[in-house]
């Protein structure tokens, strides 16, 4: 156990779908990031929330709209994505967004796009 | 931008021997680098991190060195147990927004 819960685990979308991802944490943490991970590649950073605000938006695609309604709540609406979208999507939180603090990590939505 | 290379894709030693993974990186030398673990299906977990007045870290069987003039951390797991197979990965932070960066992983198998 995390501490870091991400839902769903699984999914799978067509290209004209809308799903959302959810990421909660129970660690009373200031800062969230959403990161992708394609398989024989590094972490991506996409994005990250500060007390609920949006502080990095790493050149990430419209088609990604990330949703942070509280400090302990995370979302990732998706629509109209592309296969290449395909990977692992984690959630992550830390104590706060700058500074060395460790990242604590849920365990990924696996996202395959049809 | 900062660019990490980890020494190689996979490692495979022999159970009790010492697994020595290298995380090596480009540009300037970051404040502080740390090491996670990340076992298949799972989100990456935090093990270590050392910071650049740092030389050496220790926790149990792990050992970090940085050494900011080689540009390289070096992980060390000593009396390596099959139960420390897993993808370990480096991070730094990068840049001015001070986010983390992270290495592609090595892929450790401890045979038994």
């Amino acid at each position: 156990e995390t501490g870091v819960t991400q839902t769903p685990r699984h999914l799978v979308m067509g290209m004209t779908n809308k799903k959302s991802l959810k990421c909660e944490q129970h660690l009373g943490h200031n800062a969230m990031y959403w990161y992708k991970q394609s398989a024989k590649k590094p972490l991506e950073l996409m994005f990250v929330y500060s007390l609920e605000e949006r502080v990095e938006n790493n050149s990430v695609p419209s088609r990604f709209s990330p949703e942070c309604p509280n400090s302990s709540h995370l979302f990732l609406h998706l629509h109209t994505l592309q296969p290449e979208d395909s990977a692992l999507y984690l959630c992550a939180s830390s104590q706060d967004a700058w500074g060395i603090q460790p990242q604590h990590f849920g365990d990924g939505t696996r996202l395959s796009i049809l | 931008s900062q660019k990490i290379e980890q020494n190689s894709e996979a490692l495979n030693i022999q159970e009790g021997k010492t697994a020595t993974l290298t995380c090596n990186y480009t540009n300037y030398s970051p404040a502080y680098l740390q090491w996670y673990r990340q076992d298949p299906g799972r989100g990456p977990v935090f093990l270590l991190l050392i910071r650049e007045n740092e030389k050496e870290k220790r926790k149990e069987r792990l050992k970090v060195t940085f050494d900011t003039t080689l540009k390289q951390s070096l992980f060390h797991i000593t009396a390596s147990q099959p139960a420390d197979s897993a993808t370990y990965l480096c991070a730094l932070e990068e840049g001015s927004a001070r986010q983390l960066t992270f290495g592609s992983g090595t892929q450790l198998t401890v045979l038994p």
